[in-house]
Order: C-alpha cells, then sequence, then structure tokens
C-alpha cells in the first residue's frame, strides 16, 4: 500500500544553515512524488514536484529534492535557511490506479523552525 | 487572479447543528477535493469530485457531505453525526485527474465545536 513518513515531526536550523527535511514512500509502481510547504493559517504551496525525467528537482524558493528510487526516498534540502522558511512542510506521492482515484497521499508533515 | 476561496475563515457548530463550508475556484479546474487537517496527522482526504454533478467519497466521509452542481463551487457540510469536527479543513483543486499534476489550496476554515 501506498504511504508516505518523514523523519522528524519537527526540525530546527539556524539562519544560514543546510536545510534537510526527510521523506521516504512506499509504493509498487513508479510515484509522482511533490513537496508542499504551509504557512501558519493559510493553504498547501506546492514547491516542487517530481514525475519523471531528472531526479535532482528546483522548486522555489531555493529547494530542491532528489528522487532516489533505491533508497525510495525524495528528500527535501535548501543550502541556507532563511528566516522566512520557517513553515510546515508536507510531502507527497501520487500513483496511477486503473480501477479507481489516483490517489494522493500526504505526510503527516515537518515543522521547521530557524533560529536567527 | 486565479485561485480558490474558502468561506468563512472560522466557523463554531453547536450540538446537533450542521454547518456548511464554502468553496468556490476560479481556475477552471474539472476536479475538486476536501481534506481535513489534524495536528500530526497530515491530511486526510473527505470528499473528491472529477466533475460536475459527480463526486465521491474519500477515506473520512462519515458524518460529511457535499454537492458539486457547478463547476466552480464544492461546498462541504458538517452534519450533526460528526461528533469531532473540531480540525482545520482544506478545499482544493487540479486540473482534471491526472496524478502529475499538483493541487491548488484555498486557506482553509477553522471548525471549532461551541
Amino acid at each position: 500500500a501506498q504511504s508516505v513518513t518523514q523523519l522528524g515531526s519537527h526540525v530546527s536550523v539556524s539562519e544560514g544553515a543546510l536545510v534537510l527535511l526527510r521523506c521516504n514512500y512506499s509504493s509498487s509502481v513508479p510515484p509522482y512524488l511533490f513537496w508542499y510547504v504551509q504557512y501558519p493559517n493559510q493553504g498547501l504551496q506546492l514547491l516542487l514536484k517530481y514525475t519523471t525525467g531528472a531526479t535532482l528537482v528546483k522548486g522555489i524558493n531555493g529547494f530542491e529534492a532528489e528522487f532516489k528510487k533505491s533508497e525510495t526516498s525524495f528528500h527535501l534540502t535548501k543550502p541556507s535557511a532563511h528566516m522566512s522558511d520557517a513553515a510546515e512542510y508536507f510531502c507527497a506521492v501520487s500513483e496511477a490506479r486503473k480501477t479507481s482515484y489516483d490517489k494522493v497521499i500526504f505526510g503527516p508533515g515537518t515543522s521547521l523552525s530557524v533560529i536567527p | 487572479d486565479g485561485g480558490i476561496t474558502q468561506s468563512p475563515k472560522y466557523l463554531f457548530r453547536k450540538e446537533g447543528q450542521n454547518v456548511t463550508l464554502s468553496c468556490e475556484q476560479n481556475l477552471n479546474h474539472d476536479a475538486m477535493y476536501w481534506y481535513r487537517q489534524d495536528p500530526g496527522q497530515g491530511l486526510r482526504l473527505i470528499y473528491y469530485s472529477q466533475i460536475v454533478n459527480d463526486f465521491q467519497k474519500g477515506d473520512i466521509a462519515e458524518g460529511y457531505s457535499v454537492s458539486r452542481e457547478k463547476k466552480e463551487s464544492f461546498p462541504l457540510t458538517v452534519t450533526s453525526a460528526q461528533k469531532n469536527p473540531t480540525a482545520f479543513y482544506l478545499c482544493a483543486s487540479s486540473i482534471g485527474q491526472t496524478i502529475n499534476q499538483p493541487q491548488h489550496f484555498g486557506d482553509g476554515t477553522r471548525l471549532s465545536i461551541l
């Protein structure tokens, strides 16, 4: 069955430090993978997505993620954290299903704090 | 600018009362979704609609109802049968039912019990 795990419900980094948010998935077929960001009391915004092709995906606000099939991972990184990066981050996976809704599964989220 | 509008932002429900959350989109998207968000649990799908006049139950549909009479609108009713309705509700839409398309989200409605 499809699932998404995000290691660490809360991550703290210093301003200017590397941001690494972990995402592992399980899928019976090649997945499509997404990272979303949520600021307090707002909806989710797409950061980046992997569908096919290049495994290193660049997104908005300087974030990028690398799809590693052998590790079933899609970790999110940013070289230098900014105060405005403080938010909740969600990894999501979707897969095609021939007989039902092409379901999207969201991970439980990781809350990122940035320390000045 | 195109987007999704959810209203109200905050809503309070009394015991035995049904309440309706509004969701309107001007993105011309065919597919629309309702999610429930609880702390530490991510998003759980309540209902989805792929086309006007059609909708399907998601993972936690009990105690909720929806309608899709217009392409732009997908209101969610939280009925009195939903015994634990306190949560943040998110509406989303996407271009058709293609899995490589991201979902676009509204800013949510926070529902609380009086």
